[in-house]
């Protein structure tokens, strides 16, 4: 089974801190991602990588980065939190084929006080 | 560009009950078509998808889904639910090319004894 780890279960940080979200997999998967899940308003993209070193913007990125690095890991990174950025952060893997189905992780709750 | 719509936010049912989810899109291109089930503090996971061929599609956990394309629709179907279905359910399209998948809002399935 493909598993999707994700550092942290839960996070608080304070307003202004520099917030590094991190996300493995252990598939070989080519696709990452990371989303966004708030009440009410389902899963949003943030950004995604195809390859290594590759990332494209999903429907959100303002306020985030990320780094591929390494095939297996993939990073998100809130340059300067804000209270706004409290949510639930869903990362992802899949094959590369385009109808392949995503494999999720546990989720991050962050909570920017 | 894809939407989906899930119009229920929250679905009540008794055991032993049928129900149905559902589930509408729109898009200019032919989409793959997918429905994750999210239970409580975990990530989502495939219940089924639709890529070509029959429209009836079965998944895991007694679930079916049927795609209707004149109607745009992907509803999610079991024909007796259990307390253990108690769970958050997503539709998704994926348009195809890189993946940029599209969510609904969520519906949350809540099983009653």
């Amino acid at each position: 089974d493909v598993k999707v780890t994700q550092s942290s279960r839960y996070l608080v940080k304070r307003t202004g801190e520099k917030v590094f979200l991190e996300c493995v997999q252990d598939m070989d998967h080519e696709n990452m991602f990371w989303y966004r899940q708030d009440p009410g308003l389902g899963l949003r993209l943030i950004y995604f990588s195809y390859d290594v070193k590759m990332k494209e913007k999903g429907d959100i990125p303002e306020g985030y980065s990320v780094s591929r690095e390494k095939k297996e890991r993939f990073s998100l990174i809130l340059e300067s939190a804000s209270t706004n950025q409290t949510s639930m952060y869903l990362c992802a893997s899949s094959l590369g084929q385009y109808n392949s189905p995503l494999h999720f992780g546990n989720g991050t709750r962050l909570t920017v006080t | 560009a894809q939407s989906v719509t899930q119009l229920d936010s929250q679905v009540p049912v008794f055991e032993e009950a049928p129900v149905e989810l559902r589930c509408n899109y729109s898009s200019s291109v032919s989409v793959y078509l997918f429905w994750y089930v999210q239970y409580p503090n975990q990530g989502l996971q495939l219940l089924l998808k639709y890529l070509s061929g029959s429209t009836l599609v079965k998944g895991i956990n007694g679930f079916e889904a049927e795609f209707n394309k004149s109607q745009t629709s992907f509803h999610l179907r079991k024909p007796s639910v259990h307390i253990s279905d108690t769970a958050e359910y997503f539709c998704a399209v994926n348009p195809g090319g890189y993946q940029k998948v599209t969510f609904g809002t969520g519906t949350k399935l809540q099983v009653i004894p």
